[in-house]
């Protein structure tokens, strides 16, 4: 069973500051995508990382797919409190996004 | 585009009745549409995957003859909770995706109470 684990768990931070969360699993996945999930709403997709080594951008956040493609990072600068919520990791072995493993989540908490 | 709709968006029943929820691609066809499950302060978990005009396929640990899944159209896939426990409560989620197979489109889930 393939197993993506996120850290951390948890975090709590003031508008401004920056923070990386990491997607880590020891399989290789084709792609791998980040959403963002608010309470009581369905996961919004972020980006969808494909090659190892790939940076995206995508305004304050920064995505990277790990060479081997077994692991990523979501780095956010400047936090602000619309940042806060569920982020989740997703890896997709088939290619087709047939099938996705979600990461355990990140709960993100942003204060003014 | 590719919008996905659930309804109801919340739902309380009594323990031992059965609840429907609905899944609806709005704008596209969706040849394939999953059904997910997550806990308060818990990830996805995919209960099952349809295609439109076949049988679900069900992830281990995940009661068929419990969340019956009818897939009849390319736009509407059905998840019916039979004889709703409370343990059921959770929030659950759909998504579809194209032909293409590409993104997986999530629905903005039902929230299902049962006393």
């Amino acid at each position: 069973t393939q197993l993506l684990e996120q850290s951390p768990q948890f975090l709590s931070i003031q508008e401004g500051e920056n923070l990386t969360v990491y997607c880590n699993s020891s399989s290789v996945f084709s792609s791998l995508q980040w959403y963002r999930q608010e309470p009581g709403e369905g996961p919004v997709l972020l980006v969808t990382v494909v090659t190892g080594g790939e940076v995206k951008k995508l305004k304050r956040l920064t995505f990277q797919f790990g060479d081997a493609r077994k692991d990523s990072s979501l780095h956010i600068t400047a936090a602000q409190p619309g940042d806060t919520g569920l982020y989740l990791c997703a890896g997709d072995d088939t290619g087709t996004a047939s099938k996705l493993t979600f990461g355990t989540g990140t709960r993100l908490q942003v204060t003014l | 585009g590719a919008v996905v709709s659930q309804h109801p968006s919340r739902v309380i029943c009594k323990s031992g009745t059965s609840v429907k929820i609905e899944c609806r691609s709005l704008d596209f066809q969706a040849t394939t549409m999953f059904w997910y499950r997550q806990f308060p302060k818990q990830s996805l978990m995919l209960m099952a995957t349809s295609n439109e005009g076949s049988k679900a396929t069900y992830e281990q640990g995940v009661e068929k003859d419990k969340f019956l899944i009818n897939h009849a159209s390319l736009t509407l896939s059905t998840l019916t909770v039979t004889s709703a426990h409370p343990e059921d409560s959770s929030f659950y989620i759909c998504s579809a995706t194209t032909d293409r197979g590409e993104t997986q489109y999530f629905g903005p889930g039902t929230r299902l109470l049962v006393l």
